[in-house]
């Protein structure tokens, strides 16, 4: 079955840093999303992507944030100068159609902010 | 926002017994619900969905129960395994979300018990 996959599992950037997450969506999908998890509490969304531009993001998705489809294939979230809070569970998701599917999701990256 | 949240932070069964996780949604206007299962360092999994016009689907071994007078949602496992250890969550879709991201509740665990 095709799956979501994430790139690093675990990332760890000193504070200030920039850092960069990676997915590649299931192949024939069209919509992408990146979540955040914070230890211990719930998914929450912070983008979506479709047809090479945002769709919708969340007030977590401030100007720190960018999201890039540099190929047909990677999909990269962007965080410029990284904060302690910003330590979290990243998961990226995707779907093939805009309503009532469900999103395929990764097994995310675990950054960690020194 | 509108939010989803769940009534259970824990629950713990025997194996082999049905278990039943319940979620509440405040937004009228969700028309797509779906419940995903997490384990430990994966990603959310999905496991079964249900749109606004149903109020019942059946999976195998799983059915989710819609009640939109109440605004609640459930999830039965039958003959609940080792296996289903988990946590499970809710997501919520609404026609006010543009760009289809799911509203997460905070998530149930279930601990099935030898």
């Amino acid at each position: 079955e095709p799956e979501v996959t994430q790139t690093p599992s675990h990332q760890v950037t000193q504070m200030g840093q920039e850092v960069i997450l990676r997915c590649v969506p299931i192949s024939n999908h069209l919509y992408f999303y990146w979540y955040r998890q914070i230890l211990g509490q719930k998914v929450e969304f912070l983008v979506s992507f479709y047809n090479n531009e945002i769709s919708e993001k969340s007030e977590i998705f401030d100007d720190q944030f960018s999201v890039e489809r540099p190929d047909g294939s990677n999909f990269t979230l962007k965080i410029r100068s990284t904060k302690l809070e910003d330590s979290a569970m990243y998961f990226c998701a995707s779907t093939w159609s805009f309503s009532n599917q469900p999103q395929h999701f990764g097994d995310g990256t675990r950054l960690s902010i020194l | 926002g509108e939010s989803v949240g769940l009534h259970l932070p824990t629950l713990s069964v025997q194996e082999g017994d049905n278990s039943i996780i319940n979620c509440a949604y405040s937004n009228s206007a969700s028309d797509y619900f779906i419940w995903y299962k997490q384990e430990s360092g994966k990603g959310p999994q999905f496991i079964i969905d249900i749109r606004s016009n149903m109020d019942k689907r059946q999976g195998q071994r799983v059915t989710v129960l819609l009640n939109k007078t109440v605004k609640h949602l459930s999830l039965q496992i039958a003959a609940t395994q080792p296996g289903d250890s988990a946590v499970y969550f809710c997501a919520d879709h609404s026609t006010d979300n543009y760009g289809q991201n799911f509203v997460f509740g905070p998530g149930t665990r279930l601990s099935v018990l030898p």
